[in-house]
């Protein structure tokens, strides 16, 4: 079964900081990897993806994430942290190898950015 | 504008009563999911519908019933056996043959008095 570990409830970093929020997977397929944010009583928003090619993938707001196969990771990175950015975020994984489209998400970092 | 579209925002329910959550999309998407948030548990699958007259249980989909008679319309009942039916819902469509990503509409939180 596919399953995705975010071992970090809450991230805080001040602002103009380099942030990074971690997230890794386990599938028996080939991983397609996603990361969204949330805002309060908000929907998800898509930030990028990861399907094949280049490990580091470049996504919404100045995010980017880093697909590292040996440590089954996808940890998503911001060179400087805007208070805006404050959110909740999820990683999600789809295993291209059962055949089941439906994402499968992790529990979910609370990034906090300090003026 | 494309989207989704759930309705109500805010539902409030008593306890032993089914209560039907709206979701319509305008994306022309084949696939259509409900995921149940709670906090803390991040996103649950409880159904998932990848084209009409179809669908498939997620992963929590005890005390819950969907239908799929429309491409644009796929409503989800909360019954009387779900136990603890209190959470926000999240309806989400994708694109199968174009396999783009999955699009999320704003949610319904449901609160059982």
């Amino acid at each position: 079964a596919q399953s995705v570990a975010q071992p970090e409830d809450q991230v805080n970093v001040a602002e103009g900081n380099p942030l990074t929020v971690k997230c890794t997977y386990s599938v028996s397929g080939n991983p397609y990897l996603f990361w969204y944010v949330q805002y309060p009583n908000r929907g998800l928003q898509f930030l990028l993806k990861y399907i094949t090619g280049d490990n580091l993938v470049k996504g919404s707001y100045g995010f980017e994430a880093e697909f590292n196969k040996s440590q089954t990771s996808f940890h998503l990175k911001k060179p400087s942290a805007l208070v805006s950015d404050s959110a909740l975020y999820f990683c999600a994984v789809r295993d291209e190898g059962t055949g089941r489209r439906a994402l499968t998400f992790g529990s979910g970092t609370r990034l906090q950015v300090q003026p | 504008d494309g989207g989704i579209t759930q309705s109500p925002k805010y539902l409030f329910r008593k306890e032993g009563q089914n209560v039907t959550l709206s979701c319509e999309q305008n994306l022309n998407h084949d696939a259509m999911y409900w995921y149940r948030q709670d906090p803390g548990q991040g996103l649950r699958l409880i159904y998932y519908s990848q084209i009409v007259n179809d669908f498939q249980k997620g992963d929590i989909a005890e005390g819950y019933s969907v239908s799929r008679e429309k491409k644009e319309s796929f409503p989800l009942t909360v019954t009387s056996a779900q136990k603890n039916p209190t959470a926000f819902y999240l309806c989400a469509s994708s694109d199968h043959l174009q396999d783009r990503d999955p699009f999320f509409g704003p949610g319904t939180r449901l609160t059982v008095l």
